[in-house]
């Protein structure tokens, strides 16, 4: 069975450019969350959406976004992109509704905002 | 508000011996711990997870002990080896893992020969 994947794995942009991240979940998965991960704030969490409906927010600014596709797929955007944005920003999914409903990430995006 | 914290930040062992990560939380609506490890460049991987009803549950060289009056949780590996250098992360969920996973700080693990 497929991991979870993410594309792209590297991206390098300029302040106040906007980005877009995909995740392609686990096979039957159709919960994705989305967290970021720096070194300072450690790992947090941006937002999950189950059924194209986004289920839960964390304490991110609005110009963190998501979305997510009839087959789960689901991408994060980032506007006006800032140099604290520079993370790398992981996606899990998971079959929600599940006794012990564990979360497998994929290998992440590495975002630099220069 | 920080609602798990690990420790220690970085942790050095022999090889063959025990390394052990602690964990405690704050909110007992928490009702999920699971660990992950993470290698550099790859996203964190389960490695086991506890649920409060039990004490203690081990896979392996794993052994997850749980504390549940006082709110903490731990990590043990035992006869550690130098695969298993990685960054070990602690964390907790509501409603068996299917809210979102608040994670601790991270515990830098170095197995030396």
């Amino acid at each position: 069975k497929a991991g979870v994947t993410q594309t792209p794995r590297y991206l390098i942009k300029t302040r106040g450019q906007q980005v877009t991240l995909s995740c392609s979940p686990i096979s039957g998965h159709r919960s994705v969350s989305w967290y970021q991960q720096t070194p300072g704030q450690g790992l947090q969490f941006l937002f999950e959406y189950f059924s194209e409906t986004q289920r839960n927010k964390g304490n991110f600014p609005g110009r963190f976004s998501g979305r997510q596709f009839s087959n789960s797929r689901s991408e994060m955007n980032v506007s006006t992109l800032e140099l604290g944005d520079s993370a790398l920003y992981l996606c899990a999914s998971s079959l929600f509704v599940a006794e012990n409903n564990e979360q497998f990430f994929g290998p992440g995006t590495r975002l630099t905002v220069l | 508000q920080q609602q798990v914290k690990q420790s220690p930040q970085s942790l050095i062992v022999q090889k063959g011996g025990i390394s052990i990560i602690n964990c405690a939380y704050e909110n007992t609506a928490f009702d999920y711990f699971p660990w992950y490890q993470q290698f550099p460049g790859k996203g964190p991987a389960l490695l086991i997870a506890i649920r409060p009803d039990v004490s203690e549950k081990k896979e392996g060289r794993f052994t997850i002990s749980f504390n549940k009056s006082a709110k903490q949780f731990s990590l043990h590996i035992m006869d550690s080896q130098p695969g298993d250098s990685a960054t070990y992360f602690c964390a907790a969920s509501k409603n068996f893992g299917n809210e979102k996973l608040t994670f601790g700080t991270g515990t830098r693990l170095t197995i030396i020969p």
